[in-house]
């Protein structure tokens, strides 16, 4: 069975400060990674997925995440946070692109001026 | 927007009533997947439909059901509602590379 483990529920940071959210996930053949964010009320946003090819993935809003099958991790990465990214974020995988989806239980995000 | 339209946006009911959410995926997504969002379980995937047929089934009740019509849009069947149903519903729809869900219907069951 796959599974995904956000272990920070809540992280706190500055904003223009660097930001890494951490997502393990298991599963058996070459997982399908997502990462989602949701504002509040909203509903969720696509930030970048992978599939295959090149690790380090290039998502929306200046957000990448590198896969590391080593580490069965995803993390997620942002330089510079705005206060704008606040948010809960889903990391999210999948045994291919017309199957369901697992997800975690979700980083609430707080950016500090 | 997303193209992934779901109808009604809130629904208040009471216990022991039945209710229907739609959803409408983006034109030319073949599969539609319902999830439902709680404080106390997460996100949970409740079931998938491809062109009209069931293709996977999660932690749906018994007391909820699923139906994709031949113009892709799909209705959750909601019945016997107790407060523990109350929730965030999100219908996401895919096509080959990936995933786009709705902004979903908010349930309050009173």
């Amino acid at each position: 069975a796959q599974s995904v483990t956000q272990p920070d529920i809540h992280i706190t940071v500055s904003e223009g400060a660097s930001l890494e959210l951490r997502c393990n996930y298991s599963y058996g053949a070459t997982p399908y990674l997502f990462w989602y964010v949701q504002s509040p009320g909203q509903g969720l946003q696509l930030l970048l997925k992978y599939f295959s090819g090149d690790t380090l993935v290039q998502g929306i809003k200046g957000f990448e995440a590198e896969f590391k099958r080593s580490q069965s991790s995803f993390n997620l990465r942002k330089p510079s946070v705005h206060w704008s990214d606040a948010a809960e974020y889903f990391c999210a995988v999948g045994a291919g692109t017309a199957s369901k989806l697992t997800f975690g239980t979700g980083t609430r995000l707080q950016v500090t001026l | 927007d997303s193209g992934v339209t779901q109808t009604p946006k809130h629904l208040i009911t009471a216990t022991g009533q039945r209710v229907t959410l739609r959803c409408s995926p983006r034109s030319g997504d073949l599969s539609v997947y319902w999830y439902q969002q709680s404080l106390d379980q997460g996100l949970q995937f409740l079931i998938q439909y491809y062109n009209g047929e069931e293709r996977a089934k999660g932690n749906i009740l018994e007391r909820f059901s699923a139906q994709q019509f031949p113009d892709l849009h799909s209705e959750l069947n909601l019945s016997s509602l107790e407060l523990g149903d109350s929730a965030l519903y999100f219908c996401a729809s895919s096509v080959g590379s990936g995933y786009t869900f709705g902004s979903g219907t908010r349930l309050t069951v009173v």
